[in-house]
């Protein structure tokens, strides 16, 4: 069984559509989390979300926004998508909310690109 | 923003060879420091999670440790297989929030 997936796999749109990626994980973990893999290839952290709290890093554009149905669900909505925001984006989980005592496992990634 | 650094980017050994990398992170505020293995099309998987200065980590053949005073953890691999190419990337947690600050990882590559 797949711990963290992820939908779609590729995801090619246009400028300026809204597209979502979802994310799912069957760990029971409480604290899920969306990263993006710049051109570079760093990982750089979106969101942490669990059932009480949001963190999101600063430089993330309002366009993005982390949405949990439940908590084993964290999809990712972006809005009027600029090219900019090609990249693989990957979705992980833990069970430690603090991010100290426990690993993150991560989802297979999407590679979203913008034309 | 925090500074994770790998060193080297990357690294081409033997078959049988011994190696090792280094993460430097900054010394103040140190909440954990984690390791991961990152396969080509795959996902990146968790190695160690270490959290206590002088921390020592074993798993099979693959070995961490840490110095959080100086702001330093070594990676070692023993006697490199083919299998373990792959990028290895630490992770650094300052205790802001619990968001990870990644290194641009070490991809490692073994020739038999």
């Amino acid at each position: 069984d797949t711990a963290v997936s992820q939908t779609p796999k590729y995801l090619v749109t246009q400028m300026g559509n809204d597209k979502s990626i979802k994310c799912e994980q069957n760990l029971g973990h409480d604290t899920m989390y969306w990263y993006k893999q710049d051109s570079k290839k760093f990982l750089k952290i979106m969101f942490s979300y669990n059932n009480k709290e949001l963190i999101i890093n600063e430089t993330v554009p309002n366009r993005f926004s982390p949405k949990s149905p439940d908590k084993a669900h964290l999809n990712l909505h972006i809005n009027s998508l600029e090219l900019g925001d090609s990249a693989v984006y990957f979705c992980a989980s833990s069970q430690d909310p603090s991010g100290r005592y426990n690993e993150q496992f991560f989802g297979p990634g999407t590679r979203l690109t913008v034309l | 923003i925090l500074n994770v650094e790998q060193s080297p980017q990357s690294l081409h050994v033997q078959e049988g060879d011994s190696t090792n990398f280094t993460c430097s992170f900054p010394s103040s505020n140190f909440y954990a420091l984690h390791w991961y293995r990152w396969e080509t099309a795959k996902s990146p998987e968790a190695l160690f999670v270490m959290t206590l200065n002088g921390d020592e980590k074993k798993k099979g053949r693959i070995s961490a440790t840490l110095n959080t005073k100086e702001g330093y953890s070594y990676l070692y691999i023993k006697g490199s297989q083919p299998e373990d190419s792959a990028t290895y990337l630490c992770a650094f947690n300052n205790n802001a929030g619990n968001m990870l600050t990644f290194g641009g990882g070490t991809r490692l590559m073994v020739k038999p």
